[in-house]
């Protein structure tokens, strides 16, 4: 069975700090996705990172993959209150279903 | 464009009763996954289907049924509700490839009293 350990589980910290959350694997995947979930609301799509030691950015979220294609994280440059939310961490195999990690829930504090 | 439609938005149920939650894509995407997200945690696949007329079990079935007639539709079944059965549900659909992401409805919040 393959699983996501996503860490930390729980961050809060004050606008402006940087951040790291962390999804690891024992297991290769294809590809690694990151969605954020605001409340009352579905996870949508931020990144999919798929080759080995890909690097990707969005503004002030920056998206890494391991070489080895079994870890990932997502660095936050001088959070921000509209960065609170549930980011998730999805690991795609050929096309069984998405193995998600538990998530990391994020609060920015003004 | 639509996307993922899931009603109702709410819903509360007596314990033994049934209802089905409706799911609908409209952007031709063979698969289709039905979700649960339990307060503060992450996402249990329930049934997952590759395309109309199969589906499959995920981690956490038992209590639920789901039927894929058609590309559009994947609705969930509850057949006696349980207070376990209180959560959060999310349908979610995604194209063929293994890499492309899934697009996922906005939930339905179901409480079991």
């Amino acid at each position: 069975t393959q699983l996501l350990e996503q860490s930390p589980q729980f961050l809060s910290i004050q606008e402006g700090e940087n951040l790291t959350v962390y999804c690891n694997s024992s297991s290769v995947f294809s590809s690694l996705q990151w969605y954020r979930q605001e409340p009352g609301e579905g996870p949508v799509l931020l990144v999919t990172v798929v080759t080995g030691g890909e690097v990707k950015k969005l503004k002030r979220l920056t998206f890494q993959f391991g070489d080895a294609r079994k870890d990932s994280s997502l660095h936050i440059t001088a959070a921000q209150p509209g960065d609170t939310g549930l980011y998730l961490c999805a690991g795609a195999s050929g096309n069984t279903p998405l193995v998600f990690g538990k998530g990391t829930r994020l609060s920015v504090i003004a | 464009n639509a996307g993922v439609t899931q009603t109702p938005k709410f819903r509360i149920l007596k314990i033994g009763q049934s209802m089905t939650l409706q799911c609908t894509q409209d952007m031709n995407h063979n698969y289709m996954y039905w979700y649960r997200q339990d307060p503060g945690m992450g996402l249990k696949l329930i049934y997952y289907s590759v395309g109309a007329g199969i589906t499959d079990k995920g981690e956490v079935p038992n209590g639920y049924n789901v039927s894929r007639s058609t590309t559009e539709d994947f609705p969930l079944r509850l057949e006696l509700a349980a207070p376990s059965q209180t959560s959060v549900y999310f349908c979610a659909s995604r194209a063929w490839t293994g890499n492309q992401p899934q697009h996922f409805g906005d939930g339905t919040r179901l409480s079991i009293l």
